[in-house]
Order: structure tokens, then C-alpha cells, then sequence
């Protein structure tokens, strides 16, 4: 199927193991995002990727790590998870940068104990 | 990145006009308007997008002020599907990036 997806959709970890979260996306797109939101606030960025093996932060990147092998993958791993990550994660991408809308995930929602 | 103003809630009748007003009185030349709403728990679903003429698609219409200081979002005829966080988004000109702000939580009532 076309589109964007994310897994997992739940997960519950400990504080201090490593998790990936997985984004997939079939249009092909060049750019593609990682967002957080915690209850009652807004989305925050927390990288974005321009085109494989292109990476930069955003807003809050501490204790997360991406990578971007392929155009259509971008995994986002917390190293060392802590419970001020437990949040709700969502995946985007779009083909252009200033003129194109993101189109997002589902989302991922993680707990950490 | 320009900032955006909005009011953190409004009601509407179903089958009325809805509109949303936002401001964004630092808003650069070359940096797009963008309106997204998220319904309960889903991902932020993109709704229109303009640069200084009004815009208007399936969803919605967007009105931008001569100055580009403020916007405003119009839903024509608001259900109870679009209750939901709507968000007013100055796209950065240089990043793209998305910098969501509060939003506004349209309640439509029947």
C-alpha cells in the first residue's frame, strides 16, 4: 500500500534500553521528519533528514539518533531511553521543502518505565 | 521562524461557516502559510497552504491578508468530523521545518 507507516504503533521499554522506532515511505520522497508530541502540546521537530545520508536536528535532538541508508527508511533509535521520552512519535515526509505539504504517520506511541 | 498566534479554542455549529484566525505578524517574504488539523490521536493531516493569494481546495479557504500579517482559516460547512486541533504553521523559508504552535481546538456542536 502507498503511503507512510511507522512501527511500532505501541511500545512499552525500560530506562536505559535501546528502541527503534521504524518510518517507511513508498512515494519516494526526499525529505522526511521526526516529530515528538507529549500530552497536550503541540508537535516538536526532532530531525529531519533532506535525501539519504543527509541528516540535521531540529528542536529537541538530545538522546535521539537517525540515520537514512535508504530514501525510504528513516529509523529513529533512543540510545539510552529515558521516561522524559515517552511520548507519541510521528513520521513525515514531503517532496519539496518550502512548497509541499507533509503528509505524516499514524504514530508511535512509546511508554518508558 | 516566524511565530503564529492563535486562540486556543472555538465553538461552532454543525453545518455553519467555521474560521479560524491566526496571526503571524513576523512572517518573512519567501515563508508559506500552512494549516494542519489533528483529530484525536492521529497524525497531523495536512488541510492547505498559501503565500499571499487566497487559497481554495475541497477541505477549506484560505484568506491572507494584504500584509501577510494574519490568516485565516475557512471551513465552509463544519460537521462533527471536523471537530478537532487545528494548527496555523509558518513554514520556515530556509529548513522547512514545521514549527507547530498550540493550535486551536474547534469544537463543532450539533
Amino acid at each position: 500500500d502507498a503511503g507512510i507507516t511507522q512501527s511500532p504503533r505501541y511500545k512499552i521499554t525500560e530506562t536505559g534500553r535501546q528502541v527503534t522506532l521504524m518510518c517507511h515511505q513508498t512515494w519516494s520522497h526526499s525529505y522526511m521528519f521526526w516529530y515528538r508530541q507529549d500530552l497536550g502540546h503541540g508537535l516538536r521537530l526532532i530531525y529531519y533528514s533532506a535525501a539519504a545520508d543527509i541528516t540535521d536536528k531540529g528542536e529537541v535532538p538530545d538522546g535521539y539518533v537517525v540515520s537514512r541508508s535508504k530514501t525510504e527508511n528513516f529509523p529513529l533509535t533512543l540510545e539510552s531511553a529515558t521516561r522524559s521520552q515517552t511520548s507519541v512519535y510521528f513520521c513525515a515526509s514531503s517532496e519539496l521543502l518550502r512548497s509541499d505539504e507533509q503528509y505524516f504517520g499514524p504514530g508511535t506511541r512509546l511508554t518508558v518505565t | 521562524d516566524a511565530k503564529t498566534t492563535q486562540p486556543p479554542s472555538m465553538d461552532c455549529a454543525e453545518g455553519r461557516a467555521a474560521n479560524l484566525p491566526c496571526n503571524h505578524s513576523t512572517i518573512s517574504g519567501n515563508e508559506y502559510v500552512y494549516w494542519y488539523r489533528q483529530i484525536h490521536s492521529q497524525g497531523p493531516q495536512y488541510i492547505i497552504h498559501g503565500l499571499k493569494n487566497n487559497e481554495t481546495n475541497e477541505m477549506a479557504s484560505l484568506i491572507i491578508t494584504e500584509d501577510r500579517k494574519s490568516s485565516t482559516l475557512i471551513l465552509p460547512h463544519a460537521t462533527l468530523r471536523d471537530t478537532a486541533v487545528y494548527y496555523c504553521i509558518v513554514k520556515s523559508g530556509n529548513t522547512g521545518k514545521l514549527i507547530f504552535g498550540q493550535g486551536t481546538t474547534l469544537q463543532v456542536k450539533p
